[in-house]
């Protein structure tokens, strides 16, 4: 079975603060994506990755960066926190889709970040 | 704008009731829909429909994607209370990376 780790499962933070949340994936997998996730608009995608080094800007890119130095690890960067960044974070990651073979996407259990 | 719709927004229904969840969409460029269940951690994968009219079936639940009208219905017969969760729908538009676009999600409870 896939296995997509979230660092965290609740965070707390100040506004101002530098915050990270990690993932990593057991499957060798290319692609990964961070999500967040707040009631009644969903999942938002922030940002996704297919590659090492390689990084996209999601549907909501402001206020965060990502990395992507090794194959397993995708990390989020709340560059200043704020209290509008406070929401739950899901980490997943898929193979790549090749051609007519297409696979979903497999989740993390979450961060739920408080920023105060 | 690519968009997903679901509905109803929330629904309560009796253990053994039949229920159907529906997901609508606008993209360009499509490829895939997918099901989800969340309960209190990450969503699993439920199904991934790719051509119309062929009927993904698991257990008790069962779907189905019309591409010439634009949506899906996700059926779960017989309820159960462990069926109580958030249901996504998302949809696989474009690109190298398979990006999703979800809808807001069906909150369902079944009650006893």
């Amino acid at each position: 079975d896939v296995k997509v780790t979230q660092s965290s499962r609740y965070l707390v933070k100040r506004t101002g603060e530098k915050v990270f949340l990690e993932c990593v994936q057991d499957m060798d997998h290319e692609n990964m994506f961070w999500y967040r996730q707040d009631p009644g608009l969903g999942l938002r995608l922030i940002y996704f990755s297919y590659d090492v080094k390689m990084k996209e800007k999601g549907d909501i890119p402001e206020g965060y960066s990502v990395s992507r130095e090794k194959k397993e690890r995708f990390s989020l960067i709340l560059e200043s926190a704020s209290t509008n960044q406070t929401s739950m974070y899901l980490c997943a990651s898929s193979p790549p889709s090749r051609g007519s073979v297409k696979k979903p996407q497999h989740f993390g259990d979450g961060t739920r970040l408080s920023i105060l | 704008e690519d968009k997903v719709v679901q509905s109803p927004l929330s629904l309560v229904v009796h253990e053994g009731d039949t229920v159907t969840l529906n997901c609508s969409y606008e993209v360009t460029n499509f490829r895939s829909l997918l099901w989800y269940k969340q309960e209190k951690k990450a969503p699993t994968f439920l199904f991934m429909l790719t051509s119309s009219g062929i009927e993904k079936k698991s257990g008790r639940l069962s779907s189905i994607l019309d591409k010439k009208e634009l949506f899906s219905i996700l059926n779960i017969t017989a309820t159960q209370t462990g069926d109580s969760a958030i249901y996504l729908c998302a949809v696989d538009f474009t690109g190298t990376a398979s990006k999703l676009t979800f809808g807001t999600g069906t909150r369902l409870q079944v009650t006893l």
